[in-house]
């Protein structure tokens, strides 16, 4: 089944302490993302990377850090959490690139869901 | 900074009925997606329209696009129960060619009452 996958889905923790959150697509995907969920603030774009060793910032990259050693993988690390970071994260992927600029449709992960304490 | 707004930010309405949501932006796109989310999940891709395209449909959804006036609809028809989410509307604004970014919209509650 093609899908996108994310772990852990639930995380609690305290303020400095360094943790990753993993995604993985099984689609064969160039295009990769990762995003934040707040409550009135909508969804906000933090990295996306283009292909292998291809990242680039989003909206919200502050206090993210993220790697792409492999096409199907792209953990979103945080090196030292805040209680800011509380969020619902997903991460995404997407196949078809129109020419230059352009992102196609995009697959979303179940989401996890960060407490920072 | 918010390159997509959605109109109204709830919406409830009775089965049968028809539903209808807005977009506004404010840059230049290449294309304008709309994708669906129930409560705390991903969420999942509906339909793309392309800025040389005017109107697309899927299914119950048919989707508009105004280019001079920067904005979309999103249409659905004969609504069920099952339509209840979150819909959100995602730019894909013109920025030259390294600038892959999707940028969303705070979205659309809509309720669906049986």
């Amino acid at each position: 089944e093609a899908q996108v996958t994310q772990n852990p889905r639930y995380l609690i923790t305290v303020t400095g302490k360094k943790l990753t959150v993993t995604c993985s697509q099984n689609m064969n995907h160039e295009y990769m993302s990762w995003y934040r969920q707040d409550p009135g603030l909508g969804l906000r774009q933090i990295y996306y990377s283009m292909n292998v060793e291809v990242t680039d910032k989003g909206d919200v990259p502050e206090g993210y850090k993220v790697s792409r050693k492999e096409k199907r993988n792209f953990p979103l690390i945080l090196e030292s959490p805040s209680p800011n970071q509380t969020s619902l994260y997903f991460c995404a992927s997407s196949s078809r690139l129109y020419g230059a600029g352009e992102v196609y449709e995009q697959y979303f992960g179940p989401g996890t869901r960060l407490t920072v304490t | 900074s918010q390159q997509g707004e959605e109109d109204p930010q709830a919406l409830s309405i009775q089965e049968g009925e028809n539903a209808t949501m807005n977009c506004s932006y404010k840059t230049s796109i290449n294309n304008l997606q709309w994708y669906r989310q129930n409560s705390g999940r991903g969420l999942v891709h509906l339909i793309l329209i392309r800025s040389n395209e005017r109107e697309k449909h899927s299914g119950r959804l048919r989707v508009t696009l105004d280019t001079s006036k920067k904005s979309s609809s999103l249409l659905i028809t004969a609504s069920r129960a099952a339509d209840t989410a979150s819909y959100f509307c995602a730019t894909d604004a013109v920025g030259g060619g390294s600038n892959y970014k999707l940028t969303f919209g705070k979205g659309t509650l809509l309720t669906v009452n049986p």
